[in-house]
């Protein structure tokens, strides 16, 4: 079964430094990974999405990397900003019963303060 | 705009009274899908559809059932809701397939 796992479960930074959010997977075989954010008392809203052959996405401040032999990928947020603070999340997607299903990690809680 | 949205934002109710959560998409989108997160456990697949011929389980479809009969709506039904399915849920789509997903707003349900 697949297992996601994110350390740390809470990061508190102060604005503008870079930081490195982990997310880490048990089953190499998948087809995507995708980070999320998600605001207290929203829904989430897809940051990043990472098909299995490629290595990294990048948008803006945010880059995502993939390391699917490692069980690895990484949320890199450069120059924080306190509108950045969410919770993050990451999720996999892999083959299951012949379909495709999905795990999410259950989060980083980051917070940067001004 | 497009957008997921759910119905009822917020529901109270009590053992064992059917209900039904609303879901709809307005992007054309094959694939959707329902989610519970719950504290300390995070976001977890009850039910999944890859379009509307196909619909197969999550890892906790105990408790729910979904319809598919068209392809912009997703309802997740609970014939008789439990204390234990007190959670927030969420409604999702994408093109196809697990790609990048939209969420919908969140349903917050609690069970007496």
């Amino acid at each position: 079964k697949q297992e996601v796992t994110q350390i740390p479960a809470a990061l508190s930074v102060p604005e503008g430094e870079n930081l490195v959010l982990n997310c880490s997977f048990t089953d190499s075989a998948i087809y995507n990974l995708q980070w999320f954010r998600q605001d207290p008392g929203k829904g989430l809203t897809s940051l990043l999405l990472i098909q299995s052959s490629q290595r990294e996405q990048t948008s803006g401040r945010l880059n995502a990397s993939l390391d699917k032999s490692s069980g690895r990928s990484t949320l890199y947020i450069a120059a924080s900003q306190p509108g950045d603070s969410a919770t993050y999340l990451c999720a996999v997607s892999y083959k299951s019963g012949g379909y495709q299903k999905v795990t999410f990690g259950t989060g980083t809680k980051l917070q940067v303060i001004p | 705009e497009a957008q997921v949205t759910q119905n009822p934002r917020y529901l109270i109710t009590v053992t064992g009274k059917k209900l039904t959560v609303t879901c709809s998409q307005n992007m054309n989108h094959e694939y959707m899908s329902w989610y519970r997160q719950d504290p300390g456990l995070g976001l977890r697949q009850i039910y999944y559809s890859m379009n509307v011929e196909v619909t197969d389980k999550g890892d906790v479809p105990e408790g729910y059932k979904v319809s598919r009969k068209e392809k912009r709506n997703f309802p997740l039904i609970l014939e008789s809701p439990s204390p234990n399915q007190t959670s927030l849920y969420f409604c999702a789509s994408s093109s196809r397939g697990w790609d990048t997903q939209y969420f919908g707003p969140g349903t917050r349900l609690t069970v007496l």
